[in-house]
C-alpha cells in the first residue's frame, strides 16, 4: 500500500495569512493526487485533483502543486470558513488512501 | 447536478452483516469512466476507501477489508451497495458513497450515514 504523510498534523493561522499543507507520498505516484477539505459532521469536499488541477466551484485562493513524492496545498489569504482538516489522497493505484490530516485552526 | 444518498439499519448487531444502498440521482449509474466507491471514517479519524466498482462492473476491494466486503450495482434502480460481513466495534463509522471520474478525485459525495456496531 502506498503510505500518505501529512505534516503538519495540526496548524495555527490568523485570517489573512497563507498557509501550505505537505503531503508525501512513500512511493511515486505521478500527479495522481487529490486535496479534500472537510468541515465538522459534513462530507469532505474536493478541492484540488490531478495534484494542481482546481475542481470546479473551488475558489482561486487554493492551489495545490507537486509530483512524483512530495506535494504540497497552499490556502491564501484565509478567511474563516477555511478553518477546517485537509487531507490529501493518492490514486495512483489500489488501494487507494488517505493521508492522516491538518487540521487547521484560528489563532 | 449529480447527487449521491446513503441509505439503510444505523445500527447493527456484533457479528451481523452491514448493509448499505446509495441512490444516484441526476446521472446515471451506467456511464463511461465513472466509478462508484464507498468510503468509512471513524469517529475522530481520517477517511478510509472501502472499495470501488466500476461502471463496467469490475469491482477493487481494500486488502484490509476484502474477506469481509461485497459491492455491487444496479443499474435498473440507480444505485449501488455495500455488505461488510462480521462487524465488530472497529466497524463502527460514518460510511460515505462517492463517485469518481477517471483522472479525477471523488466527487460528489454523499451526506453520509453513521453506523454503530453495538448489542
Amino acid at each position: 500500500d502506498i503510505q500518505m504523510t501529512q505534516s503538519p498534523s495540526s496548524l495555527s493561522a490568523s485570517v489573512g495569512d497563507r498557509v501550505t499543507i505537505t503531503c508525501r507520498a512513500s512511493q511515486g505516484i505521478s500527479n495522481y493526487l487529490a486535496w479534500y477539505q472537510q468541515k465538522p459532521g459534513k462530507a469532505p469536499k474536493s478541492l484540488i485533483y490531478g495534484a494542481s488541477s482546481l475542481q470546479s466551484g473551488v475558489p482561486s485562493k487554493f492551489s495545490g502543486s507537486g509530483s512524483g513524492t512530495d506535494f504540497t496545498l497552499t490556502i491564501s489569504s484565509l478567511q474563516p470558513e477555511d478553518f477546517a482538516t485537509y487531507y490529501c489522497q493518492q490514486y495512483d493505484s489500489y488501494p487507494i488512501t488517505f493521508g492522516q490530516g491538518t487540521r487547521l485552526e484560528i489563532k | 447536478q449529480l447527487q449521491l444518498q446513503e441509505s439503510g439499519p444505523r445500527l447493527v448487531k456484533p457479528s451481523e452483516t452491514l448493509s448499505l444502498t446509495c441512490t444516484v440521482s441526476g446521472g446515471s449509474i451506467n456511464t463511461y469512466n465513472n466509478y462508484w466507491a464507498w468510503i468509512r471514517q471513524p469517529p475522530g479519524k481520517g477517511p478510509e476507501w472501502i472499495g470501488t466498482i466500476f461502471y463496467s462492473g469490475s469491482v477493487y476491494y481494500n486488502p484490509s477489508l476484502k474477506s469481509r466486503v461485497t459491492i455491487s450495482v444496479d443499474t435498473s434502480k440507480n444505485q449501488f451497495s455495500l455488505k461488510l460481513s462480521s462487524v465488530t466495534a472497529a466497524d463502527t463509522a460514518v460510511y460515505y458513497c462517492a463517485r469518481r471520474v477517471r483522472y479525477y478525485g471523488f466527487d460528489p459525495w454523499g451526506q453520509g450515514t453513521l453506523v454503530t456496531v453495538s448489542s
